[in-house]
């Protein structure tokens, strides 16, 4: 049982790289988010997705762009990769009409 | 917009209890949630609450719930040195906001021995 699997654990990007964050999960779950988390901040919202082909900005979106077309997958795209984005990323996913959220082990991401 | 506040640091001696301590500001939240994450490893749900409840117990682990002052406390009895680690608050207002979550700052516990 994967649960939510993030792929990679670690990266390091130079400043203007380009890639995508991977998240995939198997269970089925309608809904699913990208976190960020910075020392002392929590986890902020970058963008969410209620279903295949329907996403919608969080709290933190600018620099990050996503698109969900199938139920399992939700990648994570950074264009242009800046220090600023230097972060631990997370991905969630729930089931529909369900509170629980269900969280990857993270990618730890550092733009040099 | 939603605000979740908790206190940064909590250390505690092995075996007494630990009280977390958060405040939110979104009178529309539906869930609360109380979150574990060990260092280097992701989240894990430990409890949640619906707004319309005022206490939950599991195990070790009693959540209190004051609508009237937004305040949510997790205590934990009988802490041992594997409770240490970063607990999250976390709010949602519930319906298509599921996963759609506003986390506090995180509180550190540490248990000495």
């Amino acid at each position: 049982n994967a649960g939510v699997t993030q792929t990679p654990k670690f990266q390091v990007l130079k400043t203007g790289q380009s890639m995508t964050l991977q998240c995939a999960q198997d269970m089925n779950h309608e809904y699913m988010s990208w976190y960020r988390q910075d020392p002392g901040m929590g986890l902020r919202l970058i963008h969410y997705s209620v279903g295949a082909g329907i996403t919608d900005q969080g709290e933190v979106p600018n620099g990050y762009n996503v698109s969900r077309s199938t139920t399992e997958d939700f990648p994570l795209r950074l264009l242009s990769a800046a220090p600023s984005q230097t972060s631990v990323y997370f991905c969630a996913s729930s089931p529909m009409g369900a509170p629980e959220a269900f969280f990857g082990q993270g990618t730890r991401l550092t733009v040099v | 917009g939603e605000d979740v506040e908790q206190s940064l640091f909590l250390s505690v001696r092995e075996g007494d209890s630990s009280v977390i301590n958060c405040t939110y500001t979104d009178s529309s939240s539906t869930y609360l949630y109380w979150y574990k994450q060990e260092p280097g490893a992701g989240l894990q749900l430990l409890t949640y609450i619906f707004s319309n409840m005022d206490m939950k117990q599991d195990q070790r682990l009693t959540v209190l719930l004051n609508k009237k002052d937004k305040h949510l406390s997790l205590r934990i009895a009988d802490t041992q040195t594997g409770d240490s680690a970063i607990y999250f608050c976390a709010e949602n207002a519930g319906g298509t906001s599921y996963g759609k979550l506003t986390f506090g700052q995180g509180t550190i516990l540490t248990v000495h021995p």
